[in-house]
């Protein structure tokens, strides 16, 4: 199957600071790529949809300020956590959806491995 | 609001059993049923995607049902061995995610 790539895995950082995390898309190009924030014992919550090229579509109650989503090429999206605080700490993980090895969309999703995020 | 359930939370099953667990969604203006195996430090795997009332998909000893009438799906796996440990994830239209059974299967 396609292959989508999350880094970093985990990060730890101070409070105030910001992080990245990268989403790519390995062997495929992804049109459309979701960005999930999972708390612990909880659900895989949706933050934004983003597409390739133009701005990020925010779920009701996420910060678009804090939370920056830029999807510039069909291979990577990244989000960023701005001033991050502790209660921002939890575990992010994109899927991606797009065309694979030439094919139309199956409607699958290929997820990334997660990032496991601290905030001191 | 839409809400997505799983049930049961997690489940522990000796090796050889057969086991299910289900998801329920909303029933109106549905569209498709995801189902995702989540391995620890994995990423999710996509398993089924379903679309139409009464499908019925099989991958080797999974199998899953789909009832859209009444707003559930069923995930079944025939005689469970311990690589078929991990938490199953069903997602409504793709974006909204149950919380997941964690399935343990004890050698």
């Amino acid at each position: 199957g396609a292959v989508v790539s999350q880094h970093p895995s985990w990060v730890i950082c101070k409070s105030g600071t910001s992080v990245k995390i990268e989403c790519r898309s390995l062997d495929f190009q992804a049109t459309t790529m979701f960005w999930y924030r999972q708390f612990p014992k909880q659900s895989l919550m949706l933050m934004a949809t983003s597409n390739e090229g133009s701005k990020a579509t925010y779920e009701q109650g996420v910060e678009k300020d804090k939370f920056l989503i830029n999807h510039a090429s069909l291979t990577l999206s990244t989000l960023t956590v701005t001033s991050a605080h502790p209660e921002d700490s939890s575990f992010y993980i994109c899927s991606a959806r797009g065309s694979h090895r030439g094919n139309e969309d199956t409607g699958e999703l290929f997820f990334g491995e997660g990032s496991r995020l601290t905030v001191l | 609001i839409l809400n997505v359930e799983q049930s049961p939370q997690s489940l522990h099953v000796q090796e050889g059993d057969s086991t299910n667990f289900t998801c329920s969604f909303p029933s109106s203006n549905f569209y498709a049923l995801h189902w995702y195996r989540w391995e620890t430090a994995k990423s999710p795997e996509a398993l089924f995607v379903m679309t139409l009332n009464g499908d019925e998909k099989k991958k080797g000893r999974i199998s899953a049902t789909l009832n859209t009438k009444e707003g559930y799906s069923y995930l079944y796996i025939k005689g469970s061995q311990p690589e078929d440990s991990a938490t199953y994830l069903c997602a409504y239209d793709k974006v909204i995610f149950g919380p997941g059974t964690s399935l343990s299967v004890i050698p």
